[in-house]
């Protein structure tokens, strides 16, 4: 599985664009970049997740480089509700034993 | 539609007390995941299991861990005996596989042990 970096934590205004990097520089070419959050004492929960392309979902934007060696998960309007933590994760499409890095603190402010 | 249950979503238990924590997975669901969360080591997967078959289990610790999947619509992650380092919260999971993925885990909302 690949291993992604992360900033530890990023600061947000209530209503801007929250855009949240990752590198995964050694993704292999088959394998998908998902992300996941989990709000405090919650379940972690699915965002998108893509290959190539970008993506977009009623809860994100996922833009890909085309290299393929970073990702950016895009909140397009973040609401207090979006304070998170945020996981960018490397995997396969089946099987999706998806392991979990320290993620990015998500804090959005009014 | 019910998402995926854990019971229960407390224990508090004593030092080398049997625990047993249960998961009912999505209906439908081929895949299932246990995870293991604390505040050093962060969310590790345990073990997970496809068609009711255990496929990894190489996050299981050690020995006092096991974890079963009798049918489609169960499993059981129990810890004999228990000891205070393996409190912490564990989430199940659950995905579909087959022909059409969708790539998502759908996460219970976890058991939170705590060992004395």
């Amino acid at each position: 599985d690949a291993k992604t970096t992360q900033p530890t934590s990023m600061d947000c205004a209530e209503g801007r664009a929250a855009n949240l990097p990752c590198n995964h520089s050694t993704i292999s070419g088959n394998e998908y970049v998902y992300w996941y959050r989990q709000i405090h004492s919650q379940g972690p929960q699915y965002i998108i997740h893509g290959l190539k392309n970008n993506e977009t979902n009623e809860m994100a934007s996922l833009i890909i480089t085309e290299d393929r060696k970073s990702s950016t998960l895009i909140l397009p309007h973040a609401t207090l509700r979006d304070t998170a933590v945020y996981y960018c994760i490397g995997g396969k499409e089946y099987g999706n034993k998806l392991v979990f890095g320290a993620g990015t603190i998500l804090r959005v402010k009014s | 539609d019910a998402g995926v249950i854990q019971s229960p979503r407390h224990e508090v238990t004593e030092m080398g007390q049997e625990v047993t924590l249960r998961c009912k997975p999505i209906s439908g669901h081929n895949s299932l995941f246990w995870y293991r969360q604390t505040m050093m080591r962060g969310l590790e997967l345990l073990i997970y299991f496809n068609n009711n078959v255990p496929i990894d289990d190489s996050g299981m610790p050690e020995d006092r861990f096991s974890a079963k999947m009798p049918n489609a619509s169960f499993s059981t992650l129990k810890i004999q005996p228990s000891e205070p380092r393996d409190s912490a919260v564990y989430f199940c999971a659950s995905s579909p596989t087959g022909t059409e993925p969708t790539g998502e885990l759908f996460f219970g909302e976890g058991s939170r042990l705590t060992v004395l």
